[in-house]
């Protein structure tokens, strides 16, 4: 298996539009979880979903995110519209119950809101 | 809700030597889990070590280990002969929605 893939990695983009990541987990991994990581506030869980239904999205800053999880093949977290303070670093992330906690995380998606 | 401290936001150790990061932590949880993660400087985010609060001994895992205190809160990571390839920034995490700390930066000098 490739492990978790994120795309794009790097985007830069205006302020005002719309910035869609992009998630392809690791088959059999039943858990999938979004992280945002900056300087300032470290690393921070936005939300996770159990077999693609969404379980915790307490962490989504505002109504400007959104995330979904269609199929367990694929998820995407979406901004919109997008603002410079939404730049940091974009995790997803994947687990299995019973693993001990074990996440196996993506590259990462680096995005700058210009 | 889970709060993390790492009170060390950077450190600098010998190569070959053993460092000690530390980590305490505050949850209501009755049962839960703590990991460490190591974030070299490419981004990704490497699962180190897990201990589970009901585990009667400390966890270990080649060169790191776990000092799990668990009436003080507190989930000390070791890393014992120390490599170059150890600098990095790690994390220390609980539950399975893993509320991080701030993370602690390693350099090991040669």
């Amino acid at each position: 298996d490739a492990g978790v893939i994120q795309s794009p990695r790097h985007e830069v983009t205006e302020m005002g539009q719309e910035v869609t990541l992009r998630c392809k987990p690791i088959s059999g991994h039943d858990y999938l979880f979004w992280y945002r990581q900056t300087m300032m506030r470290g690393l921070e869980l936005l939300i996770y979903f159990n077999n693609n239904v969404p379980i915790d999205d307490s962490g989504m800053p505002e109504d400007r995110f959104s995330a979904k999880m269609p199929n367990a093949s694929f998820s995407t977290l979406k901004i919109q519209p997008s603002e410079p303070r939404d730049s940091a670093v974009y995790f997803c992330a994947v687990g299995r119950q019973g693993s001990a906690g074990e996440l196996f995380f993506g590259e990462g998606s680096r995005l700058t809101v210009l | 809700a889970q709060k993390i401290t790492q009170t060390q936001p950077g450190m600098f150790v010998q190569e070959k030597e053993a460092v000690t990061l530390d980590c305490t932590y505050d949850t209501s949880d009755p049962s839960y889990g703590l990991f460490w993660y190591k974030q070299p400087s490419s981004g990704e985010m490497i699962f180190l070590i897990y201990q589970g609060s009901y585990d009667q001994q400390n966890a270990t895992e080649g060169r790191y280990s776990l000092n799990f205190q668990k009436a003080r809160k507190s989930a000390n990571l070791v890393i014992s002969a120390s490599q170059l390839g150890d600098s990095a920034m790690y994390f220390c995490a609980v539950d399975y929605k893993l509320s991080f700390g701030a993370g602690t930066t390693v350099t090991v000098r040669a």
